[in-house]
Order: C-alpha cells, then structure tokens, then sequence
C-alpha cells in the first residue's frame, strides 16, 4: 500500500503559470519535506514542515512556496515556473528528526515540465 | 567542491557479477552513511546505513566505510537484473536527520 502518494505524476505547465504538486501521507509522521531533484542530480531539499512548523532552506528560491492544511497533506507551490524549474520533486516524510536514524519515506515523485 | 560526490555511471555488468560502488565526502563531521536505491520514475528508498568505520552486510548487500579516506562504498554480490536502479549515498547531518545526498550511480545489470 502506497504510504507517500504524489499527485500528480507528471505535470506540463507553462513559462509563468502558477503549478501546484500534492503529497498525501498515510503513515501519520510529523515531518514532511519537499525535493528537488534535476536529471542525475542529488535531490536538493527546498523545506520542510514540522508540524505546522515551516522551515525553508536558505538557497530555496522565493519562487517556492509550500502549504501543509492537515498532518495528511503538504503542498508545493511553484508561482511563476522558469524553464530551470523543470525536474522530479520529491516528496518524503518522517517520524521526527532529532535522531539521524528517523528515516525518511519518498514517495514517487512529480515530474514536471515547464514549455 | 561538493559535500558529497559520486560517479554517475552507468555501470554496466553482466548479471552475478559484483557491483562496486562509492562515494568520497568533504565533511569529517558526518558520522552516519546510507544508502538509497531509486528505481527508475520512484522515489529513493532507504537500502542499508552504517555508523563510523568497517563493515555491514545484509544479504548480498556489503557497505564499507573508511572514515580516515572519507570513501564509503556499497558492494552487491550476485547481482540480479532487478538490481538495476539508481544507487545514490546520503550522509545524515551533525544535527538530526536532514541528509545530504550524492548524485547517484545508475546501476545496469544486464540478464
């Protein structure tokens, strides 16, 4: 059963369009993070939630929102996607990070393609 | 230079063969290393992690870590068409769980 389900799996967007991606969680942690990760690159940690608790990155882009409603959900937002935006985004969740051990789940990823 | 480095392949072999992978990090610091594997269009999974120096095996999995070369290294034995994914290495930070992640190794076994 899926555990970090994203949606959805691949998104077209255009030069300047605001996109929205969706992560859902069934597995109830706490902390839930957002990915960036280019062709053969290492994914790149935009921010992430404890609790309600929002913690960005300091060389995440102003272009990069993230919204978490519930403990289920986290969204990331992109408001106004370049063509160097284009990427998977990665979607991973963990119990809690005080321990190097709480390990992290990813879910499957959105691709997205800015025309 | 990058915290974390690796070669990004591919490394192509024959299925049953060894397959030897590394990376080499900057950070003295870092005390834990894992390893993650992404199949092609999922999300990485956590395969195996090791504390400080020597060796850990589970099942046809080795990883190895030399703290003094800072050079860790993932070793499958016979290996199996189904193995063929992106093997990418991840160093947890001095503080919590936040990883720095290598750029990956594509893996291709070959029936």
């Amino acid at each position: 059963d899926a555990m970090v389900i994203q949606n959805p799996r691949y998104q077209v967007t255009q030069f300047g369009k605001p996109v929205t991606l969706s992560c859902s969680q069934t597995l109830n942690h706490n902390v839930m993070y957002w990915y960036q990760q280019k062709s053969s690159q290492a994914p790149k940690l935009l921010f992430h939630y404890y609790d309600k608790d929002f913690n960005n990155e300091a060389d995440t882009p102003d272009n990069f929102q993230s919204r978490r409603p519930n403990t289920s959900f986290c969204f990331l937002d992109i408001r106004s996607p370049g063509l160097g935006d284009a990427a998977m985004y990665l979607c991973a969740t963990s119990r809690g990070m005080t321990s190097v051990l709480e390990t992290q789940y990813f879910g499957p990823g959105t691709r997205l393609l800015v025309l | 230079q990058k915290e974390v480095e690796q070669d990004p392949g591919p490394l192509s072999v024959p299925e049953g063969a060894i397959v030897s992978l590394n990376c080499t990090y900057s950070n003295s610091a870092f005390q834990y290393f894992m390893w993650y594997r992404q199949y092609s269009r999922k999300g990485p999974e956590l395969l195996m992690y090791t504390y400080s120096s020597g060796n850990k095996e589970d099942g046809r999995f080795t990883a190895q870590v030399d703290k003094s070369s800072k050079y860790i290294s993932l070793f499958i034995r016979d290996s199996q068409p189904s193995d063929s994914a992106t093997y990418l290495c991840a160093l947890p930070g001095a503080a919590g769980n936040k990883l720095t992640f290598g750029g990956g190794t594509r893996v291709l076994v070959k029936p």
